[in-house]
């Protein structure tokens, strides 16, 4: 089944400073997902890339995925302290079953 | 719009104790409906999905199991439960390509 590779682990951020989080693949994907899990909560889903070089953008948080599509970040803009969470990739594959697949996460914690 | 359910939101039982977690949907039929486990400071592990009533596909073989007795109810249980099936259990239902998630149960096994 498809893998994705997340990097980093960990990463502590003074506030104002950027973060950014890459997702890989050894195949190629049909979309990446991004989800952010506060501490405590649950995934929420942020959004999705489905096009070679897409760039999206929410306010702070910018995505892009690859040319290759193997590829993906997520970088953050002068981070806030309600940045503060985890931060997940996810690839589905096509059919009926969607079964997503999530990287292992980049934990982000924001220094006041 | 549609809603997840998940209860209870937290649990604690004694090793050999049974389980049963409950999800339902409400908004939506036929939906995908997945179960979850994270470790503490860890990823999501996918446990169990379901494409329709009755029909359960288990990705990890473990002492747990699963079952979907309406089209949008999704139950997980255990026999007996193991120190290591401690964690947070999450329940998701798939819209298209994306998951949305229940607000979990937390499960500590002592």
């Amino acid at each position: 089944g498809q893998q994705v590779m997340q990097i980093p682990q960990y990463q502590h951020v003074q506030e104002g400073e950027d973060f950014t989080t890459y997702c890989n693949s050894s195949t190629t994907l049909s979309n990446i997902q991004w989800y952010k899990q506060r501490p405590g909560g649950h995934p929420v889903f942020l959004i999705q890339l489905v096009k070679s070089g897409e760039v999206k953008k929410q306010k702070r948080l910018t995505f892009q995925f690859g040319e290759a599509k193997k590829n993906s970040s997520l970088h953050i803009t002068a981070t806030q302290t309600t940045d503060v969470g985890t931060y997940f990739c996810a690839t589905s594959g096509s059919g009926g079953y969607q079964k997503v697949t999530f990287g292992t996460g980049t934990k982000l914690q924001v220094i006041p | 719009s549609q809603t997840i359910h998940q209860w209870p939101a937290t649990l604690v039982q004694p090793v050999g104790s049974p389980l049963s977690l409950e999800c339902t949907v409400e908004g939506t039929s036929n939906p995908n409906l997945y179960w979850y486990r994270q470790a503490a400071g860890r990823g999501l592990q996918l446990l169990f999905y379901s494409v329709g009533i009755g029909q359960i596909s288990s990705e990890v073989p473990q002492n747990l199991s699963a079952s979907r007795p309406q089209d949008r109810q999704f139950i997980l249980s255990s026999k007996k439960l193991l120190l290591s099936d401690s964690g947070f259990y999450l329940c998701a239902w798939g819209g298209g390509d994306t998951q949305y998630f229940g607000p979990g149960t937390r499960l500590t096994v002592l």
